[in-house]
């Protein structure tokens, strides 16, 4: 069975923190992609990054770093120096097949002023 | 940029009422999908649709059904809304059921109300 465990249900931080969001996730399949969506308060999800399998290196993208380890079967998210508009749900998600999605159950991230 | 529209944003509707809920994406994808989304429990695939008149079941289709009359729309349909139906709705788009790992675009989400 495929499954994203998301244990953090909410975080708070003080602004210009370090935080990171942690994704475990569960597969068989040898090929799949992972995925890390942002939906700030007007609901939209927003697409922040996908990985394959395949491909183990870190990515960073400004502020925002993913580390991909797959002896672990984890996906995490950090953000540096943290900022109020940082502030939403994050969704961890997996699809190994050509259309079924698995999300986690989403971290909501705070960052107070 | 792709653009995934829902018709309404809010939406207060009655015990027993026929519910429609439309989306639109205007990037000639293939794939549709209509996801519940719920406190504590992410988001469920209700629906998915690969191409116009086709439709998979998701995780959790009961009560609800589809339509795909032309590939820019797909409609999800509540038959006989009830309370515990009251949740947030979110359609979203991608290229292809042939392109493995397409990421998603969503809509903004239309939060129903079963009163």
């Amino acid at each position: 069975a495929q499954k994203v465990t998301q244990a953090q249900t909410e975080i708070s931080v003080v602004e210009k923190e370090d935080v990171t969001l942690d994704c475990v996730y569960e597969t068989r399949d040898t090929t799949y992609y992972l995925f890390w969506y942002k939906q700030p308060p007007s609901g939209e999800l927003v697409f922040l990054i996908r990985r394959n399998s395949f491909d183990e290196q870190n990515e960073i993208s400004g502020r925002y770093s993913w580390n991909f380890q797959k002896s672990t079967s984890s996906f995490n998210f950090t953000i540096t120096a943290s900022q109020v508009v940082d502030s939403a749900v994050y969704f961890c998600a997996l699809i190994s097949g050509t259309y079924k999605y698995i999300f986690g159950t989403g971290t909501r991230l705070k960052v107070l002023a | 940029d792709v653009k995934v529209t829902q018709s309404s944003r809010y939406l207060v509707k009655r015990t027993g009422e026929k519910v429609f809920l439309e989306c639109v994406q205007d990037m000639d994808h293939e794939n549709m999908f209509w996801y519940r989304q719920d406190p504590g429990l992410g988001l469920r695939l209700i629906y998915f649709s690969y191409d116009v008149k086709m439709k998979e079941k998701g995780d959790i289709p009961e009560g609800y059904s589809v339509s795909r009359e032309k590939k820019e729309r797909f409609s999800l349909i509540l038959e006989s809304a009830s309370t515990n139906q009251t949740s947030m709705y979110l359609c979203a788009s991608s290229l292809s059921y042939r392109l493995a790992g397409a990421k998603q675009y969503f809509g903004p989400g239309t939060r129903l109300t079963v009163t």
